[in-house]
């Protein structure tokens, strides 16, 4: 089956760091993707990872090991736009000759910035 | 020209009402999708054209009907709805095929369907 696990909310302060982390167990991998989502927006994208390892981004960094099947969203320095919703989506490539390369999104968590 | 645009943005519909809705790329990107989205949940994918030919359909019922009638557009013709299809209806492309090495998705504004 497939699986993917993100807390549904958290709440940080303002100039704060905060980690999000993604557990997935999915039939087949080909990159785990990070979305920043407003209310009533469409998903913006922010990370990809397919290979192990941290990738930075300005304030945004994404972390990934396969063999544990766990990434995280680290959002540094963190503003008040920063709240939103963040999805982690793994991209399963499919199987035989369909090789579909969907995406399979996680529920989200939901972060709230405070002053 | 680095976004997806769809149009409309609101539509409100009733249930025997017959509506299409619109998604244009001009970043020259293979793939196109469409996804519902309901409240506080993540995008569903319903849809996937891949080189203009559907390449997913994910069990959607046929009261949704996809087009692409070329590779900048995708419609999502929609007929007989019930209001529990009301929904935020996302459009997304990709550079490439859906299983393409790198493959970000961008994603359109989206259509807020209201169904009576």
């Amino acid at each position: 089956g497939q699986n993917i696990d993100q807390p549904t909310e958290m709440t940080a302060t303002e100039g704060a760091i905060v980690q999000i982390n993604c557990t997935y167990q999915t039939s087949g991998f080909n990159g785990l993707f990070w979305y920043q989502q407003h209310a009533g927006e469409a998903p913006t994208f922010l990370s990809y990872n397919v290979l192990d390892g941290l990738e930075e981004k300005g304030r945004f960094s994404s972390f990934l090991s396969r063999s544990k099947g766990y990434s995280y969203l680290l959002l540094k320095e963190l503003q008040m736009k920063d709240s939103a919703s963040y999805l982690c989506a793994v991209r399963d490539p499919g199987s035989g000759s369909s090789n579909t390369g969907k995406l399979i999104f996680g529920q989200g968590t939901t972060l709230q910035v405070k002053p | 020209d680095t976004e997806v645009t769809q149009t409309p943005k609101h539509l409100v519909m009733g249930m025997t009402n017959k509506k299409s809705l619109k998604c244009e790329q001009h970043m020259g990107h293979r793939a196109m999708y469409w996804y519902k989205q309901k409240a506080k949940k993540p995008p569903e994918l319903m849809f996937v054209y891949s080189y203009e030919k559907l390449s997913i359909n994910e069990s959607v019922p046929s009261r949704f009907s996809p087009e692409c009638p070329n590779s900048s557009l995708l419609n999502l013709h929609l007929h007989a709805l019930q209001p529990e299809d009301s929904a935020l209806y996302l459009c997304a492309s990709s550079p490439s095929p859906p299983s393409g090495f790198y493959n970000e998705q961008f994603f359109g504004p989206g259509t807020r369907l209201t169904v009576l």
